[in-house]
């Protein structure tokens, strides 16, 4: 069956510490990955895609993720975390074929930053 | 521009009835997508719809059934609720299918007694 692991689902972190949350998919064809945020009280919101191309991508607030397709991984990182970055990650897949697709997400991880 | 819009913000049904979730999406984007996010799981994908036609389905029952209008926005009926149907219904918008990215709504608390 598809599927999205995060496998860290609570991390705490002083602030300039790095961080790398894990992120696996089981899918085999072609997918498109992405990683939302949700702030306290706030929408989710896109940190970070990954359509084709370069396995490493860039997002906003300085993280960036690497596919790894042999590993069917899309890991998040971000070299120092500051207190702004509590929040709640989530790692998502979108694949399909022929023009119907299923989004899948992760159960999330929350990230809890110390100042 | 206004993001994605939800309505209503709260809402509070009994067993058995019946519910209607409303989302309008970002003006020029043409896909809406449903999902249910119940309190420590991440959102499960319900529907997505492109064009007013359906192009995505997830693994939830035929008691889920929605639709999107002319001006792409979009409704999701629930019938016959349950006590496992309380959650938060999180709508997102996207300009078409596929490779590009969504934005998602406040989302809709539905609460089942």
């Amino acid at each position: 069956a598809q599927s999205v692991s995060q496998h860290n689902h609570h991390v705490i972190l002083s602030e300039a510490a790095s961080l790398e949350l894990g992120c696996n998919y089981s899918y085999g064809g072609t997918v498109n990955l992405f990683w939302y945020v949700q702030y306290p009280g706030q929408h989710l919101q896109l940190l970070l895609k990954y359509f084709s191309g370069d396995p490493l991508v860039k997002g906003i607030k300085g993280f960036e993720a690497e596919f790894i397709k042999s590993k069917f991984s899309f890991n998040l990182r971000k070299p120092s975390v500051q207190w702004s970055d509590t929040a709640e990650y989530f790692c998502a897949v979108n694949a399909g074929t022929s023009g119907t697709y299923k989004y899948l997400f992760g159960t999330g991880t929350r990230l809890k930053v110390l100042a | 521009d206004a993001g994605v819009t939800q309505s209503p913000t709260h809402l509070i049904k009994t067993r058995g009835q019946h519910v209607t979730l409303r989302c309008s999406p970002i003006s020029g984007h043409k896909s809406v997508s449903w999902y249910q996010q119940v309190l420590g799981q991440g959102p499960q994908f319900i529907f997505q719809y492109y064009e007013k036609e359906e192009r995505g389905r997830g693994n939830f029952p035929d008691r889920f059934s929605a639709r999107q209008f002319p001006n792409y926005s979009s409704e999701l009926n629930v019938n016959a609720l349950l006590l496992g149907d309380s959650a938060l219904y999180l709508c997102a918008s996207s300009y078409r299918l596929a490779e590009y990215e969504q934005y998602f709504g406040p989302g809709t608390r539905l609460t089942v007694t």
